[in-house]
């Protein structure tokens, strides 16, 4: 099974500032990793797919990176609605997994 | 609106069974394949099983050991999950979400449906 690790777990950050979150695979996924936004009390919903794509209405502010084992999620300027958890997970091999999760709140 | 309904969780006993299904609405669901993610109250996302769309090929969670089975309907557009041998671990929200074309990413999830496994 492909473990995926977020870090950190949580980033207090204030609006306007610039993000970047880390999903660090334990073997190689290529680029075959996306990245979700989780708010309270909702579902998760896609941002990024195939580690640099973005989903269907994501804000260009919102770009991911990498391939192999090291992956990134960028916020360029975090507006209020940012405030979620962030998921990252991969599709090269079953079992699926979803790393941790990174938590970024306000400062 | 595109969307998925998940129902029938509720409150079980340990080593009850329980039947979990999600309605899909205005889109295609034969094409696409489907999935169920768990999350526990304060934890990650887990995968727990996937289907493609003919019913032909199904995936599992190595933990599941054989207790849960994923199966749809395509003439009435609904994806199940049966539970058996449930365990009070087993809690969690039960989260029914639609393959994204051919991947295996999620681009529709449904508000998910609470299984409590408690005596």
């Amino acid at each position: 099974e492909i473990v995926l690790t977020q870090s950190p777990a949580t980033l207090s950050l204030s609006p306007g500032e610039r993000v970047t979150l880390s999903c660090r695979a334990s073997q190689n996924v290529n680029t075959y990793l996306a990245w979700y936004q989780q708010k309270p009390g909702q579902a998760p919903r896609l941002l990024i797919y195939d580690a640099s794509n973005r989903a269907t209405g994501i804000p260009a502010r919102f770009s991911g990176s990498g391939s192999g084992t090291d992956f990134t999620l960028t916020i360029s300027s975090l507006e209020p609605e940012d405030f979620a958890i962030y998921h990252c997970q991969q599709r090269i091999n079953w079992p699926l997994t979803f790393g941790g999760g990174t938590k970024v709140q306000i400062k | 609106e595109v969307q998925l309904l998940e129902s029938g969780g509720g409150l079980v006993q340990p080593g009850g069974s329980l039947r979990v299904s999600c309605a899909a609405s205005t889109f295609t669901f034969s094409t696409y394949a489907m999935s169920w993610v768990r999350q526990a109250a304060g934890k990650g996302l887990e995968w727990v099983s996937a289907i493609n769309g003919p019913g032909t090929s199904t995936y599992y969670a190595d933990s599941l050991k054989g207790r849960f089975t994923i199966s749809r309907d395509n003439s009435k557009n609904t994806l199940y999950l049966q539970m058996n041998s449930l365990r009070a671990e087993d809690t969690a929200v039960y989260y029914c979400a639609k393959g994204s074309g051919g991947y295996w990413y999620f681009d529709l999830w449904g508000r998910g449906t609470l299984v409590t496994v408690s005596s």
